[in-house]
């Protein structure tokens, strides 16, 4: 079967560096994305990985290995408008999103 | 404001009641999906529609039935519901459905069927 795994949540400090990693078993592999989603409010864009390696964008910057079938998000400098659910996706080989259950991520001051 | 119009943003429905549920993009995607999302647990891609026309429909009870008038517009109409139907219900839209086509949400239709 096709599986994406990541943890339920996590806590991290105000300031501090966080890692969301994402595990996958998919039949194919078409690209792995990333969403933000806060509590409320529609899931929004953050990354795209399709070759492997690191993609930085600002404070967020996205790995992916996919011969190790795994892809991590790495938020720096935490702000308190970080905290949010963070979805992996991956595109397999029919095209369809296949989604992880998100991780919950909470910034403590 | 995310492109993608979802209402209402609040439902409560009984389960002989028969509502709908409106999306609207406003960013020129031709394709436009419906997804379920329920605590804890993955999205769960519901319909497809490409160029305004069914592609995909994953297994979803004959209680929930898609329309796409057109490829700015998609409705959910509920009817005869279940408790177990009460979730955050999410319309998006894309340019494509292939390599590196990035899905946009709506922000989503919560339902809660009593």
């Amino acid at each position: 079967g096709q599986n994406i795994d990541q943890p339920t949540e996590m806590t991290a400090t105000e300031g501090a560096i966080v890692q969301i990693n994402c595990t996958y078993q998919t039949s194919g592999f078409n690209g792995l994305f990333w969403y933000q989603q806060h509590a409320g409010e529609a899931p929004t864009f953050l990354s795209y990985n399709v070759l492997d390696g690191l993609e930085e964008k600002g404070r967020f910057s996205s790995f992916l290995s996919r011969s190790k079938g795994y892809s991590y998000l790495l938020l720096k400098e935490l702000q308190m408008k970080d905290s949010a659910s963070y979805l992996c996706a991956v595109r397999g080989s029919n095209y369809q999103l296949i989604w992880g259950a998100g991780t919950k991520l909470i910034i403590k001051p | 404001e995310t492109g993608v119009t979802q209402t209402p943003r609040h439902l409560v429905m009984g389960m002989t009641n028969k509502k709908s549920l409106k999306c609207e993009q406003h960013l020129g995607h031709n394709a436009m999906y419906w997804y379920k999302q329920s605590a804890k647990k993955p999205l769960e891609l519901m319909f497809v529609y490409s160029l305004e026309e069914r592609v995909e429909n994953n297994s979803v009870p004959s209680r929930f039935s898609p329309e796409c008038p057109n490829s700015s517009h998609l409705f959910l109409h509920l009817h005869t519901l279940q408790p177990e139907d009460s979730a955050l219900y999410l319309c998006a839209s894309s340019q494509g459905r292939g390599l590196g086509n990035t899905i946009y949400f709506g922000e989503g239709s919560w339902l809660t069927v009593v």
